[in-house]
């Protein structure tokens, strides 16, 4: 089943300009992870939020969570043509080990 | 900084052949994992693992596929007979506790011809 869907599919922003990405789930969960992958490459874990979190910070990254909406957004202030990559949302529900994926946000920055 | 490493980066094989991908976690990580990505496709979960056995399996880890934690610090995935279809990018993942974040290597691109 689908769990995390990220939105939009593909962003694209000026160096400088704040990205969000959005991603919603179905199904009540443990925690939310935050993802990135340079073209085809490793997973890179950025953040993770509990579902006893409302809002984690990290650096220029800012993830919320609203389990009454089952959606998190990821925020990057100030991007650069560094954060150019797809971003990814994983979820983890409770009894189960296993990372749920979603189909990520293409994040193009433009210098 | 630790950080989880695999091998080969790269494998050709043919249909049929058995395959073995290597992947050594973060040295004091309790669980591992292996995931999948077909090109172009979302990350699909394989099989965990924890206190030397497999805690949890995917549909898609069938009797083809087998994993191991042969000495302290390797953890494998065996493929017995690799079909057209298996070729994608294997990330492997390690974790010090269940619910904690997951870190990933680099990944093993498999082609199957």
């Amino acid at each position: 089943s689908q769990q995390g869907e990220e939105d939009p599919q593909a962003l694209s922003i000026q160096e400088g300009e704040n990205a969000t990405m959005n991603c919603s789930y179905k199904t009540s969960i443990n925690n939310l992870q935050w993802y990135r992958q340079n073209s085809g490459r490793g997973l890179v874990h950025l953040i993770l939020i509990r579902s006893n979190e409302r809002e984690k910070h990290s650096g220029r990254l800012r993830v919320t969570l609203d389990t009454s909406k089952k959606s998190s957004s990821l925020l990057i202030t100030a991007s650069r043509a560094a954060d150019t990559a797809s971003y990814f949302c994983a979820t983890v529900v409770d009894s189960n080990y296993q990372l749920i994926w979603g189909a990520g946000t293409k994040l193009i920055i433009k210098p | 900084e630790p950080e989880v490493t695999q091998t080969p980066s790269h494998q050709v094989t043919q249909m049929g052949q058995e395959v073995i991908l290597r992947c050594v976690p973060i040295s004091n990580h309790l669980y591992f994992y292996w995931y999948r990505q077909i090109l172009g496709q979302k990350v699909e979960f394989l099989v965990s693992f924890y206190n030397n056995e497999i805690s949890e399996k995917s549909e898609i880890f069938d009797d083809q596929f087998s994993v191991e934690r042969p000495d302290g610090s390797n953890f494998t995935l065996k493929i017995r007979s690799t079909k057209l279809e298996d070729s994608a990018m294997y990330f492997c993942a390690s974790g010090l506790a269940l619910y904690n974040e997951q870190f990933f290597g680099p990944g093993t691109r498999l082609t199957v011809l």
